[in-house]
């Protein structure tokens, strides 16, 4: 069975980075291209960016440009997404997901998601 | 950015009736439109991509139609477990880049 598994709950303090992982575990990471998307509590989806694990190639949306680094280890099967510079509003529930087998998009497979808290 | 704007924000529908919801973007994308449903406590789950093509495993009764910049998610015959947040989301294979709509309410009544 193909997903995606991601680590666990994070708290982090105003102005620190965080780091998530997203393991790919049934298939090979670097055959499909993954994304980021953030969801606050309550709201709607937000999209991160995207990397493509085979050449680590990245892209961010506008408003993540400069804050978000996306990284991959392919020995361990492993993505990575940091963000930094945290305000209270980046507190939000993290996934990975994962493209199609020669595009972005859509997502077929999710990971379970990681709730990121910001807070002094 | 494209902006994605979807209606009604709540929608109430009798079990077995049909559901419709839209979704409009701030212009054309094509077909590049993908809905997804999501459940309290889960990840989405994606229903259909290319704005009419179902996903596997995802029931006949959930279709969808659109081009450009005007979408329509229908749910043909409205069950319990179709109680959800729907999504839509337009994007652009290269380079990439999406927006998501602020999502529809599906309750039944």
């Amino acid at each position: 069975q193909e997903q995606l598994l991601q680590s666990g709950a994070e708290v982090k303090k105003p102005g620190a980075s965080v780091k998530v992982s997203c393991k790919a575990s049934g298939y090979t990471l670097t055959r499909y291209d993954l994304s980021w998307l953030r969801q606050a509590p309550g709201q709607g989806l937000e999209w991160v960016g995207w990397m493509n694990p085979d050449s680590g190639y990245a892209g961010f949306a506008p408003s993540f440009q400069g804050r978000v680094t996306l990284t991959r280890n392919s020995s361990i099967n492993t993505a990575y997404m940091e963000l930094s510079g945290l305000r209270s509003d980046d507190t939000a529930v993290y996934y990975c997901a994962r493209g199609q087998l020669t595009t972005v998009f859509p997502y077929d497979t999710w990971g379970q998601g990681t709730l990121v808290t910001v807070s002094s | 950015e494209i902006e994605m704007t979807q209606f009604p924000a709540t929608l109430s529908v009798s079990p077995g009736e049909r559901a419709t919801l839209s979704c409009r973007a701030s212009q054309s994308v094509d077909v590049n439109l993908a809905w997804y449903q999501q459940k309290p406590g889960q990840a989405p789950r994606l229903l259909i991509s290319r704005a009419s093509t179902r996903a596997s495993g995802v029931p006949a009764r959930f279709s969808g139609s659109g081009s450009g910049t005007e979408f329509t998610l229908t749910i043909s015959s409205l069950q319990s477990e179709d109680s959800a947040v729907y999504y839509c989301q337009q994007y652009n294979n290269w380079p990439p880049r999406s927006t998501f709509g602020g999502g529809t309410r599906v309750e039944i009544k």
